[in-house]
């Protein structure tokens, strides 16, 4: 497709449940970027790859978020044991090239995770 | 510690008039300042951006100015349309190794009247 999609765009889970998430970026993107929107809040950043890469996982808010990218390109990010507190929009962005001023950024429509 | 502030949550204005949305940030690292514009259930969708060598920025209906020794900066729509009603997100950005990081303010709703 011609722009970053994400699967499912609704989860509804457990407490104490894994989910995955999955984001495909747009086609030759390298850069590939994990953010969540909790309610009333901005958009957090989680992770970043390069390529198949993770230079930087400072965001990830617990040992408990997990992330890889394959291929270069499909990523999935995976909640272990979940929390309610992980309920929120999660949001995956791809550019072409990573140190450019993010105007680059594209943005999925994102992954709602609701945690019972 | 929010880097990047939005204090207003919420703005109505009547159709045809000017919408002012502001952002305030903390790091002076930052050198590359985006709005976003997010409608329900769709990812932002790049509105503006603005260089910190810069001081306005322009396209079309939307302005951005950036008072740097404030740490403040504005997105001016005039004349406001109803389409424009929307989530606006403020962020902003530093080259950090070889990537550039958005963080992201907390957003202010539009509403623009018909």
């Amino acid at each position: 497709g011609a722009g970053v999609s994400q699967s499912p765009s609704n989860k509804v889970t457990e407490k104490g449940k894994d989910v995955e998430l999955r984001c495909d970026p747009i086609s030759g993107h390298t850069a590939l970027y994990w953010y969540r929107q909790s309610l009333g809040q901005g958009l957090e950043f989680l992770i970043y790859f390069q390529g198949n890469s993770a230079p930087d996982k400072s965001g990830l808010p617990s040992d408990r978020f997990s992330a890889e990218r394959t291929g270069g390109s499909v990523s999935t990010l995976t909640i272990q044991r979940t929390q309610q507190e992980d309920s929120a929009v999660y949001l995956c962005a791809s550019s072409l090239v990573p140190g450019q001023p993010t105007r680059e950024q594209f943005f999925g429509p994102g992954t709602r995770l609701t945690v019972l | 510690d929010q880097q990047v502030k939005q204090n207003s949550p919420s703005l109505s204005v009547q159709e045809g008039r000017i919408s002012i949305l502001n952002c305030d940030y903390t790091n002076s690292m930052f050198d590359y300042f985006l709005w976003y514009k997010k409608y329900p259930a769709e990812g932002p969708t790049f509105l503006i951006s603005i260089s910190s060598i810069k001081d306005k920025n322009e396209d079309g209906r939307f302005t951005v100015f950036l008072n740097k020794s404030a740490k403040h900066l504005s997105l001016h729509i005039v004349p406001s349309q109803p389409g424009d009603s929307a989530v606006y997100f403020c962020a902003a950005s530093y080259l950090s190794g070889s990537a550039r990081q958005l963080t992201f303010g907390s957003g202010t709703q539009l509403t623009v009247l018909p």
